[in-house]
């Protein structure tokens, strides 16, 4: 089937510095990717819909500015959270409407 | 107002019985796709079966099974003969019409007893 390969994994940044989440699409070509974000025991919130060669359209409420999203080409989309706060840890994970709908497998992001 | 409704929290059930795990919805939509997705405690997403709005017949995949009642706004999923691999966190999901993202219910937590 198909596969969204999403890294890193985990990752532990300081307060205040950015980091970049990046998800593949390793057999398929992703025009759209879904961008989620998972409190503990939350649900999935939809945050943005990137589009490859377009600006990403954001959900009401999700800071354009903080989280930045690229979808640079038919095969890689990028969310780099800037300027990371405590507020922001959370577990981000992505999804193409593709062969159903193809998850990443999230990354788990804490900002100490 | 929500979209998707999931009114259990958490359940806990016997190894081998079979358990229901509720999901209304809310469109006015009449094309539409529900989704149910598996979560275990790594994150991932799992999808267990799709039912789309204009089929006829109740979407089945080995043990899950969906309770698609369409009046009633309903898509509930049962899983037959549960197993304690089971154990994880469900989500029931919808996408409307021609767009193609999908919104989750807030979840139900599924814990099996051996």
């Amino acid at each position: 089937g198909a596969v969204v390969s999403q890294h890193p994994s985990r990752v532990i940044c300081k307060s205040g510095t950015s980091v970049k989440i990046e998800c593949r699409s390793l057999d398929f070509q992703a025009t759209t990717m879904f961008w989620y974000r998972q409190f503990p025991k939350q649900s999935l919130m939809l945050m943005a819909t990137s589009n490859e060669g377009s600006k990403a359209t954001y959900e009401q409420g999700v800071e354009k500015d903080k989280f930045l999203i690229n979808h640079a080409s038919l095969t890689l989309s990028t969310l780099t959270v800037t300027s990371a706060h405590p507020e922001d840890s959370s577990f981000y994970i992505c999804s193409a409407p593709y062969d159903g709908y193809t998850f990443g497998s999230g990354t788990r992001l804490t900002v100490v | 107002a929500q979209k998707i409704t999931q009114t259990q929290p958490g359940m806990f059930v016997q190894e081998k019985e079979a358990v229901t795990l509720d999901c209304t919805y809310d469109t006015s939509d009449p094309s539409y796709g529900l989704f149910w997705y598996k979560q275990p405690s790594s994150g991932e997403m799992i999808f267990l079966i799709y039912q789309g709005s204009y089929d006829q017949q109740n979407a089945t995949e080995g043990r899950y099974s969906l309770n698609f009642q369409k009046a009633r706004k309903s898509a509930n999923l049962v899983i037959s003969a549960s197993q304690l691999g089971d154990s994880a966190m469900y989500f029931c999901a919808m996408r409307e019409g021609a767009d193609d993202k999908i919104i989750f219910g807030k979840g139900t937590r599924l814990h099996i007893l051996p």
